[in-house]
């Protein structure tokens, strides 16, 4: 059974702050690591990796994905009151389906 | 462009009610997928369909049936709700692996909160 494991599970965090969230993961037929950010509603993309070691950069969010140590982080820097959300990290495999991690949830205060 | 529309956005059921999600998107995607999400649990797969009069069985399936009827249409059946069917819905949806510039990306709708008592 294809699992993703996400933590921490909650942070609380200052403007200007640097965070780091984690996702773990075991799945057969490994074929890409999406992360999303959700707000109120629906989850939105972020990013999509698939190759060890090359980061994904967008702004200040970037990530990162180890395929031998079956793991991903995604960093934020300069953190802002915007950046309050729940952050999924989820796992596809060959037939197309995710799995999704239980989310981090940020906030950010002023 | 619409994107992946759901409607209803809010419903209150009783148990033992039935009712139908209706999920629409204007991209020609192939794939379609209806997942729920509880508090903690993250996304949930329940059903899911890779193209027009198909479907398949996702994580947790039991309580709910979906029909495939029109490639832009993916609707999801509760025949007799309960309680624990409690949730928020979402639909998404995604090209076929096959298509060009394929990245796995789900396209979401904004999701529909269903409240059984």
């Amino acid at each position: 059974e294809d699992k993703v494991v996400q933590s921490p599970l909650s942070l609380v965090v200052h403007e200007g702050d640097t965070v780091t969230l984690n996702c773990s993961y075991e799945v057969t037929n490994f074929r890409s690591l999406l992360w999303y950010k959700q707000e109120k509603k629906a989850p939105t993309f972020l990013f999509m990796l698939t190759s060890s070691g090359i980061e994904k950069k967008s702004g200040r969010l970037s990530s990162i994905l180890d395929k031998k140590e079956l793991f991903s982080i995604l960093n934020i820097t300069a953190t802002q009151t915007g950046d309050s959300a729940v952050y999924l990290c989820a796992v596809a495999n060959a037939g197309n389906m995710l799995t999704f991690g239980g989310g981090t949830r940020l906030m950010v205060k002023p | 462009n619409a994107g992946v529309t759901q409607t209803p956005k809010f419903r209150v059921l009783k148990t033992g009610q039935s009712m139908t999600l209706l999920c629409a998107q204007d991209m020609n995607h192939e794939y379609m997928y209806w997942y729920r999400q509880d508090p903690g649990m993250g996304l949930r797969l329940i059903h899911y369909s890779v193209g027009e009069g198909t479907t398949a069985k996702g994580e947790v399936p039991d309580g709910y049936n979906v029909s495939r009827l029109k490639k832009q249409n993916f609707l999801l059946g509760l025949e007799s709700a309960a309680p624990s069917q409690t949730s928020v819905y979402f639909c998404a949806s995604t090209s076929s692996p096959w298509t060009s510039g394929f990245n796995n990306e789900q396209f979401f709708g904004p999701g529909t909160r269903l409240t059984v008592l």
